[in-house]
């Protein structure tokens, strides 16, 4: 099992434009998060899904968006970046409410 | 005031050494709670849970007290490889972290 992968591992945007930050996992886990961690902070959370066409808003939601289309994707929408959105973003899976596994991260810088 | 609130660091110490982390949460309807790892630029991962009982994983113990609302980890024998942070974690619904204590490990 390759678990949890991201992509890009790293990408630099301007102040506007947008991208989407890839989460999969193989572990045919239902629960699926996103969180966002500043230098030096926790990690918060962003959004979560708890299966295939249900998401819901975490702690820090504004400025994203998320989709949960298939068990195994939860990708993370960022439009019109800015600054704040400088962070490490980590996705994170889990057999419903049990250990959380989690991605590489995407370091994520907006100029 | 943040809901899980741990000692910044670093905490230097030689190996071998033994050494103690704090965290403290503030809502006591939290259902239980956790230490995860966290290597330099990499994801946090699972150390162990935390048990009112108290448990122990080899030189690794951690404590619970519900009434304090204060979750410690103590790590024996210190090693290198134990330079990382420590991420104080509870779960309220969600999981929610600390900002994690640095500890250096030095020869």
């Amino acid at each position: 099992n390759a678990g949890v992968t991201q992509t890009p591992k790293f990408r630099i945007l301007k102040i506007g434009q947008s991208m989407t930050l890839q989460c999969a996992q193989d572990m045919n886990h239902n629960y699926m998060y996103w969180y966002r961690q500043d230098p030096g902070m926790g990690l918060k959370l962003i959004y979560y899904s708890v299966g295939a066409g249900i998401t819901d808003k975490g702690e820090v939601p504004n400025g994203y968006n998320v989709s949960r289309s298939t068990t195994e994707d939860f990708p993370l929408r960022l439009e019109l970046a800015a600054p704040s959105q400088t962070s490490v973003y980590f996705c994170a899976s889990s057999l419903a409410d049990n250990e959380q596994f989690f991605g590489p991260g995407t370091r994520l810088t907006v100029l | 005031r943040k809901e899980v609130e741990q000692d910044p660091g670093p905490f230097n110490v030689p190996e071998g050494a033994t050494v103690a982390f704090n965290c403290t949460y503030s809502n006591s309807a939290s259902q239980s709670f956790f230490w995860y790892r966290q290597d330099c630029r990499k994801e946090p991962k699972l150390l162990m849970s935390v048990y009112s009982s108290g448990n122990e994983d080899g030189r690794f113990t951690a404590q619970l007290n519900r009434a304090s609302q204060y979750i410690s980890l103590l790590i024996r024998d210190s090693k290198l490889s134990d330079s990382a942070t420590y991420l104080c974690v509870v779960r309220r619904g969600k999981l929610i972290f600390g900002q994690g204590t640095e500890l250096s490990v030095k020869p």
